[in-house]
């Protein structure tokens, strides 16, 4: 089977820097994203790792390390509108879907 | 581009009545999926399609049946709908496996009286 364990909220002020961790246990690794959701809204693809290291994408970045079973998502610069919860998935052994964390919900206040 | 769109998206319905959700992609992706998304609970696999005449099974597939006839359409069905299916049901499409992130669509909110 597999898990995901990430925290269930966290707060934030405008400007900071916020690293949003996730941990997991597979039976096989497969690739590891992270969504982002607002509020009443559908997730939005955010990133995507698979080897070990980090990945940035403006002020997002993400890292991964297969050995330790564990990723960040890391926020720079924070804006209200980062506010939303935070997905971290796993695809299943056979590679064919994703198994989801139940999010991180983010405020950030000014 | 329309992507991912989910009809309806909202209903109301009563205990036992049965209803389809239909989920339609024009992005010509092979995999779709179905989620429901619980408080608490984040979202949870109900069934999945690696392509047309496919099905398979997620972690939460009891009381729910599906059907992926044509490639762009994927159809999620409650036949005897009960009040722990109220939820929000979200469906979604990728090309295949490996890096390719899934899209989803806006959902659809069910209330089971």
């Amino acid at each position: 089977g597999q898990n995901i364990d990430q925290p269930t909220e966290m707060t934030a002020t405008e400007g900071a820097i916020v690293q949003i961790n996730c941990t997991y246990q597979t039976s096989g690794f497969n690739g590891l994203f992270w969504y982002q959701q607002h509020a009443g809204e559908a997730p939005t693809f955010l990133s995507y790792n698979v080897l070990d290291g980090l990945e940035e994408k403006g002020r997002f970045s993400s890292f991964l390390s297969r050995s330790k079973g564990y990723s960040y998502l890391l926020l720079k610069e924070l804006q209200m509108k980062d506010s939303a919860s935070y997905l971290c998935a796993a695809r299943n052994q056979a590679g064919t879907a994703l198994i989801f964390g139940k999010g991180t919900t983010l405020s950030v206040s000014s | 581009n329309a992507g991912v769109t989910q009809t309806p998206k909202f209903r109301v319905l009563k205990t036992g009545q049965s209803m389809t959700l239909l989920c339609a992609q024009d992005m010509n992706h092979e995999y779709m999926y179905w989620y429901r998304q619980d408080p608490g609970m984040g979202l949870r696999l109900i069934h999945y399609s690696v392509g047309e005449g496919t099905t398979a099974k997620g972690e939460v597939p009891d009381g729910y049946n599906v059907s992926r006839l044509k490639k762009q359409n994927f159809l999620l069905g409650l036949e005897s709908a009960a009040p722990s299916q109220t939820s929000v049901y979200f469906c979604a499409s990728s090309y295949e496996a490996g890096a390719q992130p899934q899209h989803f669509g806006d959902g659809t909110r069910l209330s089971i009286l």
